[in-house]
């Protein structure tokens, strides 16, 4: 069965720092990668998605994403964070032989002004 | 856009009555799917169906059935609730051969 972990359970930065948030799974096949983001009060839309090619992702509101195959990592970046990034963010894996997506338990990121 | 509503944003219940959840998505999705979030725990999956009357355990049913009688509605069934099922539901669906889910609003149901 595949399993996804986020370590980091509450992030708190300051406008203008550097993101990075972990996400490791384990599952030995073939596996499609994902990243959530939840704002407050808004439902769960998708930030973004790995396939295949590209290990680096880039995806909406200048978040990136890189696979590390060998690391089982997905972890999500982004250079320079805002207020408005306050959100919680989901992790998600899918094995390709599976229709269904496993999640992490979350990563609540506080953006201070 | 692929659009999926939710019946209700809240609704509170008593302890052992039977609740229905209600999810219709406008995109001729195949897939669809029941989740709960809780805090620390992420989204859990209740159950998912693939296609018409076809449906799948998640990883958490137990307390819970569904009802797929057409393609685009998805209905989430608690025979008789009780406080540990209250929680946030997400309902969401994807395209056959494409993974990308997407999700309602959810509803929180409070079980009194």
């Amino acid at each position: 069965a595949q399993s996804v972990s986020q370590h980091n359970h509450h992030v708190i930065l300051s406008e203008a720092a550097s993101l990075e948030l972990g996400c490791n799974y384990s599952y030995g096949g073939t596996v499609n990668l994902f990243w959530y983001v939840q704002y407050p009060g808004q439902h769960l839309q998708l930030l973004l998605k790995y396939f295949s090619g590209d290990p680096l992702v880039k995806g909406i509101k200048g978040f990136e994403a890189e696979f590390i195959k060998s690391k089982f990592s997905f972890n999500l970046r982004k250079p320079s964070v805002q207020w408005s990034d306050t959100a919680e963010y989901f992790c998600a894996v899918n094995a390709l032989s599976a229709r269904q997506l496993t999640f992490g338990s979350g990563t609540q990121l506080t953006v201070l002004p | 856009d692929v659009k999926v509503t939710q019946s209700s944003r809240y609704l509170v219940k008593r302890t052992g009555e039977k609740v229905f959840l209600e999810c219709v998505q406008d995109m001729d999705h195949e897939n669809m799917f029941w989740y709960r979030q809780d805090p620390g725990l992420g989204l859990r999956l209740i159950y998912f169906s693939y296609d018409v009357k076809m449906k799948e355990k998640g990883d958490i049913p137990e307390g819970y059935s569904v009802s797929r009688e057409k393609k685009e509605r998805f209905s989430l069934i608690l025979e008789s609730a009780s406080t540990n099922q209250t929680s946030m539901y997400l309902c969401a669906s994807s395209k056959q051969g494409e993974n990308t889910q997407y999700f309602g609003p959810g509803t929180r149901l409070t079980v009194l």
